[in-house]
């Protein structure tokens, strides 16, 4: 039982290039979700699934696609980066209530 | 998040002394209410939870109260140690359900030794 797994645990993008973050759970949770955190900010929700199939917005959407198309994976995407987005990205999944939280990712975006 | 205010940003303890950080919330609908904490580097992690029909939940040297007319609930940590230095963050669901969970910004707590 692996909990959360969060790959890579590290990235560097060029403005405008593209990439997926992936992020897979062994426990069977229906409700995944993705945070950013950025410093004096806590964390800061992009997107959310309630389970395979679907998917909704956070509060800071924009600049990032989601797609759930198993239970256990819920990867993000970021269609065209920009300075804006370096941040460390946590995928969460939860069963009842409380979080299990992914390594997390550190992307720098130059 | 805008709909979770968490006091203070910061805290500095001496070690055995009591820390309390505080929550306030918006949703008076909201029924759940975790704290997670977040060591230098690493994940976050849930610590303690309370459900709105009770006001008050202990594990060992931690407790969070909850005070729903107020709208707000806090963690106490008491006799703090040096590995109770961390990121303490707090959470309730955004208005309109509670499939959008907000955070508040986190307080940087410190205990010295």
């Amino acid at each position: 039982n692996a909990g959360v797994t969060q790959t890579p645990k590290f990235q560097v993008l060029k403005t405008g290039q593209s990439m997926t973050l992936q992020c897979a759970q062994d426990m069977n949770h229906e409700y995944m979700s993705w945070y950013r955190q950025d410093p004096g900010m806590g964390l800061r929700l992009i997107h959310y699934s309630v389970g395979a199939g679907i998917t909704d917005q956070g509060e800071v959407p924009n600049g990032y696609n989601v797609s759930r198309s198993t239970t256990e994976d819920f990867p993000l995407r970021l269609l065209s980066a920009a300075p804006s987005q370096t941040s460390v990205y946590f995928c969460a999944s939860r069963s009842g209530d409380g979080y299990t939280f992914g390594s997390g990712t550190r992307l720098t975006v130059v | 998040g805008e709909n979770v205010e968490q006091h203070p940003s910061t805290l500095s303890v001496q070690e055995g002394d009591s820390a309390v950080i505080k929550c306030t919330y918006s949703d008076s609908a909201s029924n759940y209410f975790p704290w997670y904490k977040q060591e230098l580097g690493k994940r976050p992690q849930l610590i303690i939870d309370i459900r709105s029909n009770v006001g008050e939940k202990k594990d060992q040297r931690i407790a969070v109260t909850l005070n729903k007319t107020a709208k707000h609930f806090s963690l106490h940590i008491t006799e703090t140690q040096p590995e109770d230095s961390a990121v303490y963050f707090c959470a309730a669901p955004l208005s309109g359900g509670y499939q959008k969970v907000t955070f508040g910004i986190g307080t940087k707590l410190q205990v010295i030794p």
